[in-house]
């Protein structure tokens, strides 16, 4: 089955600074990679995603690179602000019909220092 | 338009007993996959339903299992808790059409095993 590994565990950034988080995955099957974010107390939120026929996606302060032949994808976070402090998920997964679900990392805490 | 609703919140049960789990998918989607959240093992998929059939199984004794409606709502039950079994059981809906696959999840149910 998929295996995906996230990085880093914890990241502190300062406030306005840029954050980077990095997962790989193993299945070359897999074609759809999404990240989440959890606020405490939260269900983890769907902030962007993308696709293996595309490299790069972005929106707003957020963008996710994928390399395909490496199978490594990365989100990147610009002008960080408090309120991006949270956890970050990694997933990947199959499109197709009957997908056996989303396989995730293990999560990135990511603190924004004031 | 209305979120994914899981009910009850949060649940105290003891060792041995069962537990029945609620999920109310976005209007609309099809699909309800089940997650397993522990800090240890992470979110770990349980199983998906689409159009009231088992379409996918994760790797968890068949002490877990579940059943959709036909209004798509769907439930969880877990029998002969265990210690182990303390989570936060998450569910997420999906429209799943056309290779869309965006998973949106629900608050939670924050299971205590005693």
């Amino acid at each position: 089955g998929e295996n995906v590994e996230q990085h880093p565990s914890t990241l502190s950034v300062q406030e306005g600074d840029s954050a980077v988080i990095k997962c790989t995955y193993s299945d070359s099957a897999s074609n759809y990679f999404p990240w989440y974010k959890q606020e405490l107390g939260k269900g983890p939120q769907l902030i962007i995603d993308i696709r293996s026929n595309v490299g790069e996606k972005k929106d707003q302060r957020i963008a996710v690179t994928l390399n395909k032949t490496a199978k490594h994808f990365s989100l990147h976070i610009t002008e960080t602000q408090p309120e991006d402090s949270a956890v970050y998920f990694c997933a990947a997964g199959n499109s197709g019909g009957g997908a056996d679900g989303l396989t995730f990392g293990k999560g990135t805490h990511l603190i924004i220092q004031p | 338009k209305a979120g994914v609703t899981q009910t009850p919140r949060y649940l105290i049960k003891t060792r041995g007993q069962q537990v029945t789990l609620s999920c109310s998918p976005i209007s609309g989607h099809r699909s309800v996959s089940w997650y397993q959240q522990t800090p240890g093992q992470g979110l770990q998929f349980l199983f998906e339903y689409f159009s009231e059939t088992q379409r996918n199984k994760g790797n968890f004794p068949g002490r877990f299992s579940g059943r959709q409606f036909s209004n798509s709502r769907s439930e969880m039950n877990v029998s002969t808790l265990e210690l182990g079994d303390s989570a936060l059981y998450l569910c997420a809906s999906s429209l799943q059409t056309g290779g869309t696959y965006e998973q949106y999840f629900g608050p939670g149910t924050r299971l205590t095993v005693t």
